[in-house]
């Protein structure tokens, strides 16, 4: 089971949102992702591995972390930054679960 | 670039058989990648449905797992897939990917497709 806290977080274009994701039990850093869900598209992958961009996704995203508890950094907030933020991770047996998403609305 | 478009009936009867096709265009669905079916019901989060190596394989999710079934058709460039005894809770809309590999997570995606379920 993952975690994602905080539920909903409120912020100003240019800060920085700090959204978190903890696991039940520890997870292989290999195995965990972080998406970006905008109303009416599909997901977006912008994190893999726990830290590594995917294609095209700007440098102020970050992620970081490993066993149970992971981050996901959104440095200088840009407007169409505000969505809503899943972790994902890839386990026994052999199968993905996602976190139940962080709402990053604007202020 | 690959792209994803999920195709199939966008109401299907209660106890009846949910059946969704994802066609890949813009490369062949025969290069040993990972394809995967993801939902989102309404006012909920993304749910993992299950997903397919077009080499040989499949993981399907536990809660889901008696009533799906994941394919790949080569020769039509799409894989299916398949959810029987369907209810209202399976009301959601549908998105096929392709993972970057099998536990990466899904790098490419459709726009996605509604299903409700009509009683």
């Amino acid at each position: 089971v993952l975690t994602q806290s905080p539920g909903t977080l409120s912020l100003s274009p240019g800060e920085r949102a700090t959204l978190s994701c903890r696991a039940s039990q520890s997870v292989s850093s290999t195995y965990l992702a972080w998406y970006q869900h905008k109303p009416g598209q599909a997901p977006r992958l912008l994190i893999f591995a726990a830290s590594s961009r995917a294609t095209g996704v700007p440098d102020r995203f970050s992620g970081s972390g490993s066993g149970t508890d992971f981050t996901l950094t959104i440095n200088r907030l840009e407007p169409e930054d505000f969505a809503i933020y899943y972790c994902q991770c890839f386990s026994s047996p052999s199968m993905y679960t996602f976190g139940q998403g962080t709402n990053l609305e604007i202020k | 670039q690959v792209q994803l478009q999920e195709s199939g009936p966008g109401l299907v009867k209660a106890s009846g058989t949910l059946s969704l096709a994802c066609a890949v265009s813009g490369g062949s669905i025969s290069n040993c990648n990972w394809w995967s079916w993801v939902r989102q019901s309404p006012g909920k989060g993304l749910e993992w449905i299950g997903q397919i190596y077009d080499c040989g394989g499949t993981d399907y999710n536990p809660s889901l797992k008696s009533r799906v079934t994941i394919s790949v058709d080569k020769s039509k460039n799409h894989f299916s897939l398949r959810l029987s005894s369907v209810t209202a809770a399976d009301t959601a809309v549908y998105y096929c990917a392709r993972n970057l590999r099998q536990s990466y997570g899904m790098e490419i995606w459709g726009q996605g497709t509604t299903v409700t379920v009509s009683s």
